[in-house]
Protein backbone atom coordinates (compact mmCIF):
# COMPACT_ATOMS: atom_id res chain seq x y z
CA UNK A 1 0.00 0.00 0.00
CA UNK A 2 0.76 3.92 -0.59
CA UNK A 3 3.06 4.43 2.63
CA UNK A 4 5.47 7.25 4.02
CA UNK A 5 7.84 6.68 6.27
CA UNK A 6 9.98 9.41 8.15
CA UNK A 7 12.96 8.62 10.23
CA UNK A 8 16.06 10.83 11.60
CA UNK A 9 14.49 12.93 14.44
CA UNK A 10 16.15 13.07 17.77
CA UNK A 11 17.12 15.53 20.65
CA UNK A 12 19.76 18.27 19.34
CA UNK A 13 21.69 21.44 20.51
CA UNK A 14 20.84 24.57 19.43
CA UNK A 15 23.11 25.61 16.51
CA UNK A 16 23.61 21.65 15.46
CA UNK A 17 22.03 19.72 12.36
CA UNK A 18 20.20 16.93 11.43
CA UNK A 19 19.12 15.31 8.42
CA UNK A 20 15.77 13.60 8.09
CA UNK A 21 14.55 10.93 6.13
CA UNK A 22 11.62 9.83 4.37
CA UNK A 23 10.86 6.34 2.76
CA UNK A 24 8.23 6.17 0.17
CA UNK A 25 6.63 2.75 -1.14
CA UNK A 26 3.49 1.59 -2.62
CA UNK A 27 3.66 4.56 -5.69
CA UNK A 28 5.77 5.61 -8.52
CA UNK A 29 7.90 8.02 -6.20
CA UNK A 30 9.68 9.79 -9.12
CA UNK A 31 6.40 11.02 -10.86
CA UNK A 32 4.81 13.50 -7.57
CA UNK A 33 5.90 16.05 -5.92
CA UNK A 34 6.70 16.26 -1.38
CA UNK A 35 6.55 18.22 0.68
CA UNK A 36 7.39 18.58 4.45
CA UNK A 37 5.02 19.90 6.84
CA UNK A 38 5.66 20.38 10.98
CA UNK A 39 3.53 20.63 14.54
CA UNK A 40 4.95 22.37 17.29
CA UNK A 41 3.56 20.59 20.74
CA UNK A 42 0.29 21.37 20.89
CA UNK A 43 -0.02 23.88 17.76
CA UNK A 44 -1.17 23.56 14.10
CA UNK A 45 0.36 22.54 11.40
CA UNK A 46 2.94 24.54 9.74
CA UNK A 47 4.25 23.99 6.06
CA UNK A 48 8.06 24.22 5.66
CA UNK A 49 8.67 22.76 2.03
CA UNK A 50 8.52 21.64 -0.94
CA UNK A 51 10.04 19.82 -3.89
CA UNK A 52 8.49 18.93 -7.49
CA UNK A 53 9.30 15.31 -8.83
CA UNK A 54 12.30 16.08 -10.64
CA UNK A 55 13.72 18.31 -8.15
CA UNK A 56 14.03 21.05 -10.53
CA UNK A 57 11.84 22.91 -8.44
CA UNK A 58 12.29 23.88 -4.79
CA UNK A 59 10.61 26.25 -2.39
CA UNK A 60 10.95 26.67 1.44
CA UNK A 61 9.12 28.69 4.03
CA UNK A 62 10.48 31.78 5.00
CA UNK A 63 10.79 30.86 8.74
CA UNK A 64 13.37 28.04 7.57
CA UNK A 65 15.11 29.50 4.36
CA UNK A 66 18.67 29.64 4.43
CA UNK A 67 18.69 26.97 7.46
CA UNK A 68 16.97 23.89 5.80
CA UNK A 69 16.95 22.24 2.24
CA UNK A 70 14.09 20.29 1.21
CA UNK A 71 16.26 16.85 -1.86
CA UNK A 72 15.06 14.26 -2.58
CA UNK A 73 16.63 10.92 -4.49
CA UNK A 74 14.36 9.31 -6.58
CA UNK A 75 16.68 6.36 -7.28
CA UNK A 76 16.06 5.42 -3.28
CA UNK A 77 12.46 6.72 -2.87
CA UNK A 78 13.57 8.65 -0.60
CA UNK A 79 12.88 12.94 0.72
CA UNK A 80 15.34 14.48 2.81
CA UNK A 81 14.98 17.68 5.13
CA UNK A 82 18.33 18.95 5.92
CA UNK A 83 18.11 21.26 8.61
CA UNK A 84 20.75 23.64 10.06
CA UNK A 85 21.64 26.19 12.80
CA UNK A 86 18.91 24.53 14.66
CA UNK A 87 16.74 26.83 17.19
CA UNK A 88 14.32 25.78 19.74
CA UNK A 89 11.37 26.96 17.56
CA UNK A 90 12.42 24.26 15.17
CA UNK A 91 10.82 21.69 17.74
CA UNK A 92 8.05 19.94 16.15
CA UNK A 93 6.91 16.73 15.16
CA UNK A 94 7.95 16.07 10.93
CA UNK A 95 5.21 15.00 8.54
CA UNK A 96 6.24 14.05 4.81
CA UNK A 97 3.22 14.42 2.74
CA UNK A 98 2.90 13.19 -1.08
CA UNK A 99 1.65 15.96 -3.67
CA UNK A 100 -1.95 15.04 -5.04
CA UNK A 101 -1.34 13.64 -8.86
CA UNK A 102 -1.87 15.97 -11.84
CA UNK A 103 -0.38 19.71 -10.35
CA UNK A 104 2.66 22.00 -9.64
CA UNK A 105 3.83 20.92 -6.83
CA UNK A 106 3.42 23.52 -5.07
CA UNK A 107 0.49 24.31 -5.56
CA UNK A 108 -1.32 21.03 -4.41
CA UNK A 109 -2.66 19.30 -1.62
CA UNK A 110 -1.14 16.45 0.06
CA UNK A 111 -3.21 13.18 -0.24
CA UNK A 112 -0.64 10.69 1.97
CA UNK A 113 1.34 11.67 4.83
CA UNK A 114 3.74 9.80 6.93
CA UNK A 115 2.99 9.64 11.04
CA UNK A 116 6.01 11.77 11.53
CA UNK A 117 9.39 11.83 13.15
CA UNK A 118 10.14 13.95 16.21
CA UNK A 119 12.80 16.92 16.22
CA UNK A 120 13.66 18.54 20.19
CA UNK A 121 15.81 21.68 19.96
CA UNK A 122 16.84 21.58 23.92
CA UNK A 123 20.40 22.48 25.05
CA UNK B 1 2.44 35.93 5.49
CA UNK B 2 -0.13 35.56 8.39
CA UNK B 3 -1.71 31.92 8.52
CA UNK B 4 -5.25 31.63 7.51
CA UNK B 5 -8.25 32.46 9.95
CA UNK B 6 -10.36 29.66 11.51
CA UNK B 7 -12.49 29.61 14.74
CA UNK B 8 -10.86 27.39 17.38
CA UNK B 9 -13.92 25.38 18.03
CA UNK B 10 -16.82 24.17 16.46
CA UNK B 11 -19.70 21.65 17.62
CA UNK B 12 -22.80 20.07 16.75
CA UNK B 13 -24.98 17.01 17.93
CA UNK B 14 -25.35 13.64 15.87
CA UNK B 15 -26.61 13.94 12.50
CA UNK B 16 -26.47 17.82 12.78
CA UNK B 17 -24.47 19.54 10.40
CA UNK B 18 -21.73 22.10 10.68
CA UNK B 19 -19.66 24.54 8.39
CA UNK B 20 -15.73 25.75 9.68
CA UNK B 21 -14.80 28.47 8.16
CA UNK B 22 -11.34 29.25 7.01
CA UNK B 23 -10.78 33.31 6.32
CA UNK B 24 -8.23 34.59 4.09
CA UNK B 25 -7.20 37.53 1.84
CA UNK B 26 -7.19 38.39 -2.11
CA UNK B 27 -3.61 37.44 -1.88
CA UNK B 28 -3.99 33.21 -1.24
CA UNK B 29 -8.13 31.73 -0.59
CA UNK B 30 -9.19 34.21 -3.01
CA UNK B 31 -6.72 34.19 -5.75
CA UNK B 32 -6.45 30.99 -6.32
CA UNK B 33 -8.45 27.93 -5.99
CA UNK B 34 -5.96 25.69 -4.33
CA UNK B 35 -7.99 25.33 -0.67
CA UNK B 36 -7.73 21.88 0.77
CA UNK B 37 -8.76 20.58 4.20
CA UNK B 38 -7.26 18.31 6.71
CA UNK B 39 -8.79 16.03 9.54
CA UNK B 40 -6.64 14.97 12.14
CA UNK B 41 -7.40 12.88 15.08
CA UNK B 42 -5.27 12.96 18.29
CA UNK B 43 -1.60 11.51 17.73
CA UNK B 44 -2.26 10.51 14.11
CA UNK B 45 -0.85 11.72 10.71
CA UNK B 46 -3.97 14.76 8.83
CA UNK B 47 -5.79 13.17 6.37
CA UNK B 48 -6.97 15.11 3.36
CA UNK B 49 -10.57 15.43 3.13
CA UNK B 50 -11.04 18.23 0.56
CA UNK B 51 -8.42 19.78 -2.15
CA UNK B 52 -8.56 22.55 -5.00
CA UNK B 53 -12.12 24.13 -3.02
CA UNK B 54 -14.67 21.63 -3.24
CA UNK B 55 -13.54 18.14 -4.56
CA UNK B 56 -13.32 14.83 -2.85
CA UNK B 57 -10.75 12.20 -2.34
CA UNK B 58 -12.05 8.68 -3.46
CA UNK B 59 -12.66 7.29 -0.05
CA UNK B 60 -14.19 10.33 1.50
CA UNK B 61 -17.62 10.18 2.31
CA UNK B 62 -19.67 13.03 0.75
CA UNK B 63 -21.11 13.84 3.73
CA UNK B 64 -17.90 16.17 3.52
CA UNK B 65 -18.21 19.09 0.97
CA UNK B 66 -16.25 22.14 0.45
CA UNK B 67 -16.45 25.57 -1.06
CA UNK B 68 -15.25 29.23 -1.27
CA UNK B 69 -16.68 32.70 -1.42
CA UNK B 70 -14.18 35.49 -1.43
CA UNK B 71 -11.67 35.32 0.77
CA UNK B 72 -13.28 32.93 2.68
CA UNK B 73 -13.36 29.37 2.32
CA UNK B 74 -16.02 26.50 4.42
CA UNK B 75 -15.53 23.02 4.99
CA UNK B 76 -19.60 21.77 5.69
CA UNK B 77 -19.60 18.11 7.77
CA UNK B 78 -23.23 17.08 6.86
CA UNK B 79 -25.06 14.28 8.92
CA UNK B 80 -22.31 14.53 11.97
CA UNK B 81 -20.85 11.18 13.55
CA UNK B 82 -19.01 10.62 16.05
CA UNK B 83 -15.57 9.67 14.15
CA UNK B 84 -15.73 13.45 13.18
CA UNK B 85 -14.75 14.71 16.36
CA UNK B 86 -11.16 15.80 15.22
CA UNK B 87 -9.30 18.73 14.45
CA UNK B 88 -9.45 20.02 11.13
CA UNK B 89 -6.95 22.43 9.15
CA UNK B 90 -7.38 24.45 5.74
CA UNK B 91 -4.82 24.94 3.22
CA UNK B 92 -3.81 27.36 0.38
CA UNK B 93 -1.32 28.21 -2.00
CA UNK B 94 -0.65 31.90 -1.13
CA UNK B 95 1.71 32.86 -4.25
CA UNK B 96 5.12 33.32 -4.74
CA UNK B 97 5.75 29.55 -4.02
CA UNK B 98 4.26 29.55 -0.59
CA UNK B 99 2.08 27.77 1.47
CA UNK B 100 -0.07 28.57 4.46
CA UNK B 101 -2.13 26.57 6.82
CA UNK B 102 -4.80 27.66 9.00
CA UNK B 103 -4.61 27.54 13.09
CA UNK B 104 -6.99 24.36 13.03
CA UNK B 105 -10.63 24.17 14.64
CA UNK B 106 -11.72 21.11 17.36
CA UNK B 107 -15.08 20.12 16.06
CA UNK B 108 -17.30 18.35 18.90
CA UNK B 109 -19.75 16.01 18.11
CA UNK B 110 -22.11 16.76 21.36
Amino acid sequence: QVQLVESGGGVVQPGRSLRLSCAASGFTFSSYGMHWVRQAPGKGLEWVAVMSYDGSNTYHADSVKGRFTISRDNSKNTLYLQMNSLRAEDTAVYHCAKVVPGIVAVRGAMDVWGQGTTVTVSS
Amino acid sequence: QSALTQPPSASGSPGQSVTISCTGTSSDVGGYNYVSWYQQHPGKAPKLMIYEVGKRPSGVPDRFSGSKSANTASLTVSGLQAEDEADYYCSSYAGSNKVLFGGGTKLTVL
